[in-house]
């Protein structure tokens, strides 16, 4: 069974860093692009970043609002991907979720992480 | 970046009736060599991740019942619920794949008349 759990969300001082983990299981990890999503409260969907498999590179790509700050890496011997968040802001407090994309097939999207919740408030 | 607009913001239906939620992308997301929109619904409960229904703008997702289903026009993409169960109140949510920053429409709510 494909599962996807993150952890390490909680309350965090604006300023501070925090590093997500998603720990994928029931499937070959290293075979899957993952990616990052967040929903602010009461809010929609907001692509954050994804790095690819070792086999397309593992290159890494974010979107604007958050590069520079945010950093998406992987331990495929582990089976589990990262979301490092430097310089926490208010608006970063949301719930973030990961889910993979098999990219040989062009399968995007189909498992999805329950979300750890980030709160950024002093 | 890709504009994903959906309507209605919510519509209230009666159940066994039909739902139908809009949705246009301001460009293509026609993946020409694969000739495949890269266009996805997803459905979305409280306190829950999204869940994929559709994908390539039509492709029903393993496991989702068929009352669910994706059409497209040119830009101009359709999710339909036939005979609306109770089950089926959430909030939907189109999304483009095709280009990053991936992009979502705003959401519509469904709930029962």
């Amino acid at each position: 069974e494909v599962q996807l759990v993150e952890s390490g969300g909680g309350l965090v001082q604006p300023g501070r860093s925090l590093r997500l983990s998603c720990t994928a299981s029931g499937f070959n990890f290293g075979d899957y692009v993952m990616s990052w999503f967040r929903q602010a409260p009461g809010k929609g969907l907001e692509w954050v970043g994804f790095i690819r498999s070792k086999s397309y590179g593992g290159t890494t790509e974010y979107a604007a609002t958050v590069k520079g700050r945010f950093t998406v890496s992987r331990d495929d011997s582990k089976s589990i991907a990262y979301l490092q968040i430097n310089s926490l802001k208010i608006e970063d407090t949301a719930v973030y979720y990961c889910t993979r994309i098999l990219a040989v097939t062009a399968k995007y999207f189909d498992y999805w992480g329950q979300g750890t919740l980030v709160t950024v408030s002093s | 970046d890709i504009v994903m607009t959906q309507s209605p913001d919510s519509l209230a239906v009666s159940l066994g009736e039909r739902a139908t939620i809009n949705c246009k992308s301001s460009q293509s997301v026609l993946y020409t060599s694969k000739n495949k929109n890269y266009l996805a619904w997803y459905q979305q409960k409280p306190g829950q991740p999204p869940k994929l229904l559709i994908y390539w703008a039509s492709t029903r997702e393993s496991g989702v019942p068929d009352r669910f289903s994706g059409s497209e026009s040119g830009t101009d993409f359709t999710l339909t619920i036939t005979d609306l169960q109770a089950e089926d109140v959430a909030v939907y949510f189109c999304q483009q794949y095709y280009s990053t920053p991936w992009t979502f429409g705003q959401g519509t709510k469904v709930e029962i008349k």
